[in-house]
């Protein structure tokens, strides 16, 4: 079965750090671009960053440029997130979405609440 | 960054009925636009992308249209399972940025 898993969500303070990480199975994960996007709750929808196939190729919203990075295990088949110096306005449920430009599959995403 | 405004936010439709929905880019994004249904609770879903090209599995009563600056997503008769929330989406200029959603409820 093709699907994305999502883990590493929860509550953290303002400031801290947390890692988000993606399993994928059912489809080779080195043919695809991966994303992360995110949405506060209630929210809209905001691309967060996006990795080429081979991690050559990192792409961040000017949001989170210097304090989060986006990395890929083609081994593992695996994605992470890292995120630090996080703030409030990072609460959102965090998706794990195939491709770069139009994603088809999400994973159903974990939920980072930013609080003291 | 391109800033995507859907309207109306909310459309009230009887099932059946036809839903016309409406996504203006700030700026020119060729055809690079993307429409997504979410139902609550749920994951984003891909509809369409590209000029009008529907997503694996998605029904024929969705279409698309447009491009440059002004796309409309078309829902010629609404199913209990169609309401939801839509949500436009632009892939031209990074980053890429989606509208504020168009909430489809039932009239």
């Amino acid at each position: 079965e093709v699907q994305l898993v999502e883990s590493g969500g929860g509550l953290v303070q303002p400031g801290g750090s947390l890692r988000l990480s993606c399993a994928t199975s059912g489809f080779t994960f080195s043919d695809y671009w991966m994303s992360w996007v995110r949405q506060a709750p209630g929210k809209g929808l905001e691309w967060v960053a996006r990795i080429k196939q081979d991690g050559s190729e990192k792409y961040y919203v000017d949001s989170v440029k210097g304090r989060f990075t986006i990395s890929r295990d083609n081994a593992k088949k695996s994605l992470c997130l890292q995120m630090d110096s996080l703030r409030a306005e990072d609460t959102a449920v965090y998706y794990c979405v195939r491709g770069g430009w139009c994603p088809e599959l999400w994973g159903q995403g974990t939920l980072v609440t930013v609080s003291s | 960054e391109i800033v995507m405004t859907q309207s109306p936010a909310t459309l009230s439709v009887s099932p059946g009925e036809r839903a016309t929905l409406s996504c203006r880019a700030s700026q020119s994004v060729s055809s690079n636009l993307a429409w997504y249904q979410q139902r609550p609770g749920q994951a984003p879903r891909l509809l369409m992308y590209g000029e009008s090209t529907r997503a694996t599995g998605l029904p024929a009563n969705f279409s698309g249209s447009g491009s440059g600056t002004d796309f409309t997503l078309t829902i010629s008769s609404l199913q209990s399972e169609d309401f939801a929330v839509y949500y436009c989406q632009q892939y031209n200029n990074w980053p890429w940025t989606f509208g504020q959603g168009t909430k489809v409820e039932i009239k």
